[in-house]
């Protein structure tokens, strides 16, 4: 089957430690996203990237970083400098030429970051 | 910038009743509308979608309407069951590369109550 795959689902990290967050697709798209959800914030747009050894910062880029080496990967660092961490995490993909045009965005199911 | 506003934030409603949850945006450029269900610890998931040289579209329970003068949208589900349940999100957003990422509401969830 097609789909997003982020992981681990859950993920636990001291205070002050980057951590890396996975996400992989098999959906062939171009452009991949990274955006972070809060409760009752909606969903904001950390990076994206529209093809390979590409991205640009999204609305809310600071204390994150992203590397796009591979078309299918698109793994999102969560640096110490980032300062309210905890939050849930969605990896997204869009077919269409250069990242979509009226396409809509595939998720995945998304990482609960927690940092205390 | 594109701003997508969101209403109600929660909404209650009795199994077979309608549900109706409005969003506004404030770029007339704005030309793709989508609508994303999320259930609890999952991604959201894409049921619906309008174009803006589109008035409506339906498909079975849940339709979708716009009103480009207004800059407006709206959901609609009909005959609500208990798995209507969920977090439902509108988006906008316009042309290509940057200026079609989607700009999404803030949510609304919605109870269906058996």
């Amino acid at each position: 089957d097609g789909g997003i795959t982020q992981s681990p689902k859950y993920l636990f990290r001291k205070e002050g430690q980057n951590v890396t967050l996975s996400c992989e697709q098999n959906l062939n798209h171009d452009a991949m996203y990274w955006y972070r959800q809060d409760p009752g914030q909606g969903l904001r747009l950390i990076y994206y990237s529209q093809i390979v050894n590409d991205f640009q910062k999204g609305d809310i880029a600071e204390g994150y970083s992203v590397s796009r080496e591979k078309k299918e990967s698109f793994p999102l660092t969560v640096t110490s400098a980032q300062k309210n961490p905890t939050a849930f995490y969605l990896c997204a993909s869009r077919g269409g030429r250069l990242g979509g045009y009226n396409s809509p965005l595939h998720f995945g199911n998304g990482t609960r970051l927690t940092v205390t | 910038g594109e701003n997508v506003e969101q209403h109600p934030s929660t909404l209650s409603v009795q199994e077979g009743d309608s549900a109706v949850i409005k969003c506004t945006y404030s770029d007339s450029a704005s030309n793709y509308f989508p609508w994303y269900k999320q259930e609890l610890g999952k991604g959201p998931q894409l049921i619906i979608d309008i174009r803006s040289n589109v008035g409506e579209k339906k498909d079975q329970r849940i339709a979708v309407t716009l009103n480009k003068t207004a800059k407006h949208f709206s959901l609609h589900i009909t005959e609500t069951q208990p798995e209507d349940s969920a977090v439902y999100f509108c988006a906008a957003s316009r042309g290509r590369g940057s200026q079609g990422n989607l700009i999404f509401g803030k949510g609304t969830k919605l109870s269906v109550k058996p």
